[in-house]
């Protein structure tokens, strides 16, 4: 049973270009989330999408974006990149009403 | 907002021994859940136990067993019979039952010593 994948597991980008990283969710699982985990510290959430929309926001700038796909897949988008973007960026999968995640690895981001 | 405060950044254990760690939170819900998640250095979060707030019994998942005092809002996470295997970043997190997201607290580095 493949759990969530994530794609790539690493990049190294430059301060103000745009990033696209991937998530396909686990198999069965319709809703897909986004966190954001800088350097020691707990992850953050970012954004969740359902049925193509997007359900929950967190605290982040519309320099973020997401869209999800009809197989459920997602992507998450971050424009103008900062430094302070550099982060491990965290895919969970879950079913509605399931208060269980699965988590990807995650995709490392480091912006120079 | 919901806020999730974990005092221990690292603790350690000789292995076999048993070692708790701390997490707080604060929340205005009634209904809401606990989990305690483990991220080991290749990054993936692995959900290690769960509770839901409206059950008094505490959750146990073989080595792993919470002590959850609502009214305090304290959800410390129990480890017995530590195995090198459970060295990682422990991380305390809360959802509120009509929410989508998780808020997780700072997490703490436990190291087995053999």
């Amino acid at each position: 049973d493949a759990g969530v994948t994530q794609s790539p597991t690493h990049l190294i980008k430059t301060r103000g270009q745009q990033v696209t990283l991937r998530c396909s969710p686990k198999s069965g699982h319709d809703t897909v989330s986004w966190y954001q985990q800088a350097l020691g510290q707990g992850p953050q959430f970012i954004f969740q999408y359902y049925e193509e929309e997007e359900r929950q926001r967190g605290n982040f700038p519309d320099r973020f974006s997401g869209h999800q796909f009809p197989n459920y897949s997602s992507e998450l988008n971050v424009n103008a990149l900062l430094l302070g973007d550099s982060a491990l960026y965290l895919c969970a999968s879950s079913l509605p009403g399931i208060y269980g995640y699965t988590f990807g690895s995650g995709t490392r981001l480091t912006v120079v | 907002a919901q806020t999730v405060t974990q005092s221990q950044p690292e603790m350690s254990v000789q292995e076999a021994e048993t070692v708790t760690l701390s997490c707080t939170y604060d929340t205005s819900e009634s209904d809401y859940y606990l989990f305690w998640y483990k991220q080991p250095p290749s990054r993936q979060m692995i959900l290690v136990i769960r509770q839901e707030a409206y059950k008094q019994q505490n959750a146990t998942e073989n080595r792993f067993s919470v002590n959850f005092q609502k009214a305090a809002k304290s959800f410390s996470l129990k480890i017995s019979d530590s195995q090198l295997g459970d060295a990682a970043m422990y991380f305390c997190a809360h959802r509120g039952r009509g929410a989508q997201k998780l808020v997780f607290g700072q997490g703490t580095r436990l190291t087995i010593n053999p």
